[in-house]
């Protein structure tokens, strides 16, 4: 079965700080993939997605994030962060024809000043 | 962008009684809808995937009688949480699929609804 790893809980970060926030996947064949981002008390909001050709995908606010199929994963960056960015990150994959996302538990992004 | 809403925001209603919670697509057609449940700093649990015409189709342990899903047209998908309970307390999220696009392409987010059985 498909699922999705985010090894990382809760990440504190300095502001103007690197981020990166880890993903693994397990799944059969190409995977698409996609990470959100939901401030407190909100829904998601896509930052960016996989589904083939270039391995390094860009997204909105400055995120990035690479495909890497030898280690089964998806990892989340941002060169320097920004107070705004302090929110519940998810990775999540497509699980069948219909677009059944899964889920990882989630990390949670604090920004120091 | 895509926009999807959620009717109401938050809810508080008394144990037993039956809450209906909207999820619409406003600028684009959805032959598909899913409903999540989020508990407090945790991840989304899909509830059920909602097809326009057709019966939802429920995850396991998911309970079809007390989350009753109805998916009337191309643009409206509601949940209603009937008989409610304070364990029902949650967070609500639905997501819609452009029917235009593939499987594996973009859900739209609503912004949840928030419901507190008393």
């Amino acid at each position: 079965a498909q699922s999705v790893t985010q090894p990382d809980i809760h990440i504190t970060v300095s502001e103007g700080a690197s981020l990166e926030l880890r993903c693994n996947y397990s799944y059969g064949a190409t995977p698409y993939l996609f990470w959100y981002v939901q401030s407190p008390g909100q829904g998601l909001q896509l930052l960016l997605k996989y589904f083939s050709g270039d391995t390094l995908v860009q997204g909105i606010k400055g995120f990035e994030a690479e495909f890497k199929r030898s280690q089964s994963s998806f990892n989340l960056r941002k060169p320097s962060v920004h107070w705004s960015d302090a929110a519940e990150y998810f990775c999540a994959v497509v699980t069948d024809s219909w677009g059944k996302l899964q889920f990882g538990a989630g990390t949670q992004v604090v920004v120091t000043p | 962008g895509a926009v999807v809403s959620q009717h109401p925001s938050w809810v508080i209603c008394k144990s037993g009684t039956s809450v209906k919670i909207e999820c619409r697509s406003l600028d684009f057609q959805a032959t598909t809808m899913f409903w999540y449940r989020q508990f407090p700093k945790q991840s989304l649990m899909l509830m059920a995937t909602s097809n326009e015409g057709s019966k939802a189709t429920y995850e396991q342990g998911v309970e079809k009688d007390k989350f009753l899903i109805n998916h009337a047209s191309l643009t409206l998908s509601t949940l209603t949480v009937t008989s409610a309970h304070p364990e029902d307390s949650s967070f609500y999220i639905c997501s819609a699929r452009d029917f235009r696009l593939g499987a594996a392409e973009t859900q739209y987010f609503g912004p949840g609804t928030r419901l507190l059985v008393l």
